[in-house]
């Protein structure tokens, strides 16, 4: 059964530039949140979605959006990144009730 | 907003030794969780917990759920070099996790 998986694993960018960062759920669950961490910090809240909806946000700004397609999987997206973006970005799935989610081994994002 | 403060920020223990860990918050909630992390890793559920006053095992790690609702500490028991990485207490708030500080765990041999 896999896990969660997430790509690419690694990626670097030019400050100005558009990201798509990319997740697959575990099988069974149907909602995925994303999570910003960084350097010597706590995962950070960015949303989630069930449903192929947008049904939480954290305080992240209109720069970063998503998208869940049917088969649960979900992108996320980063416009005009900027340096502060730089950050290991984690997906994370769980059942619709949010409980024991489990994280993907993320993708370091370095913008320069 | 809402913050988890864990303590301590770093522990240096030699192996063998017992380990304890906790978080607490100002505000109360009612799901308690345990993460570790690895180095370049997402975080991994070690322990759950659901019902205030609830201890937990899973090996040789204990979790409990402090009955004001706004603490947990976890054990750890004759840690191995393995145990190395960085803790996380989380909590559910409508429906999204927030995590604590983390106490990073350093083992020697």
């Amino acid at each position: 059964d896999a896990g969660v998986t997430q790509s690419p694993t690694h990626l670097i960018k030019t400050r100005g530039q558009q990201v798509t960062l990319r997740c697959s759920p575990k099988s069974g669950h149907d909602t995925v949140s994303w999570y910003q961490q960084a350097l010597g910090q706590g995962p950070q809240f960015i949303f989630q979605y069930y449903e192929e909806e947008e049904r939480q946000r954290g305080n992240f700004p209109d720069r970063f959006s998503g998208h869940q397609f049917p088969n649960y999987s979900s992108e996320l997206n980063v416009n005009a990144l900027l340096l502060g973006d730089s950050a290991l970005y984690l997906c994370a799935s769980s059942f619709e009730d949010g409980t024991e989610a489990f994280f993907g081994q993320g993708t370091r994002l370095t913008v320069v | 907003g809402q913050q988890l403060n864990q303590s301590p920020q770093s522990m240096f223990i030699q192996e063998g030794e017992d380990v304890s860990m906790n978080c607490t918050s100002s505000s109360i909630f009612n799901t308690w969780l345990w993460y570790k992390q690895d180095p370049g890793e997402g975080p991994v559920l070690l322990i759950a917990l659901y019902k205030a006053g609830e201890l937990t095992s899973n090996g040789r790690l204990t979790a409990q759920f402090g009955i004001t609702r706004k603490d947990s500490f976890l054990n750890i028991s004759a840690s191995i070099p393995s145990d190395v990485g960085i803790y996380f207490c989380a909590v559910y708030n409508t429906d999204k996790l927030i995590f604590g500080t983390g106490t990073r765990l350093q083992v020697f041999p």
